[in-house]
């Protein structure tokens, strides 16, 4: 059974600072990364993808990937108010017989 | 360029009824996927249709079928319903089966 596990929240962070998500998963061979953001009520949109190990900077985010430890994380510099969501973190091993496997996200707010 | 549309955004059926849900893919993509999203949770992978055919599913009873036609649309049959059924049904499109989707607005469907 694969899993993608993360913290559900809420992570509340102040505007301005930087909001650290993280997420681990289990299964090794999983070959490809990605950070979806989720408004209340809305569809995931993707915000990050990343394949090889190291950070990969997009405008405000840094999604950074281990695969030793099987971690991978996101990074928002100056957050906003517009950055509350709940961020979901998944997973993709290959072939398309399983599709993406999602972690249940982590609510983010952030405080003015 | 089209984004992933979805109809209807929402449907309340009873329990044993069917119901379709119907996607249109994004403009220039030949996949799409099918993720059911309970409350609080992340998407879960229901199947995948590449050129017409089936060719990944997920953790889910016969009940749960699609078919993808000549233009890429698609739609999801849920027969016999069950109240744990009650969720939100997204549809994403993607290009040759590839993992980076993108997600339509989602349609959301209540059992009672």
């Amino acid at each position: 059974q694969k899993e993608v596990e993360q913290n559900s929240g809420p992570l509340s962070v102040p505007e301005g600072a930087i909001a650290s998500l993280n997420c681990t998963y289990s299964d090794r061979v999983s070959q490809s990364f990605f950070w979806y953001r989720q408004y209340s009520g809305k569809s995931p949109e993707l915000i990050m993808s990343i394949y090889s190990n190291g950070d990969k900077e997009d405008g405000r985010f840094t999604a950074q990937l281990n695969k030793a430890s099987q971690y991978v994380s996101l990074l928002i510099r100056d957050s906003q108010p517009s950055d509350s969501a709940t961020y979901l973190c998944a997973v993709y091993s290959g072939g398309g017989a399983d599709g993406l496997t999602f972690g249940k996200g982590t609510h983010l707010i952030i405080q003015p | 360029e089209t984004g992933v549309t979805q109809s209807p955004t929402h449907l309340i059926k009873t329990r044993g009824q069917q119901v379709t849900l119907r996607c249109s893919s994004q403009s220039g993509h030949n996949t799409v996927s099918w993720y059911q999203q309970a409350l609080g949770q992340g998407p879960q992978f229901i199947f995948q249709y590449y050129r017409e055919e089936e060719n990944g599913r997920g953790n889910f009873p016969p009940r749960f079928s699609g078919l993808q036609f000549p233009n890429y649309s698609s739609e999801l049959n849920v027969n016999a319903l069950e109240l744990d059924d009650s969720a939100l049904y997204l549809c994403a499109s993607s290009l040759d089966s590839g993992p980076i989707l993108f997600f339509g607005p989602g349609t959301r469907l209540t059992v009672l």
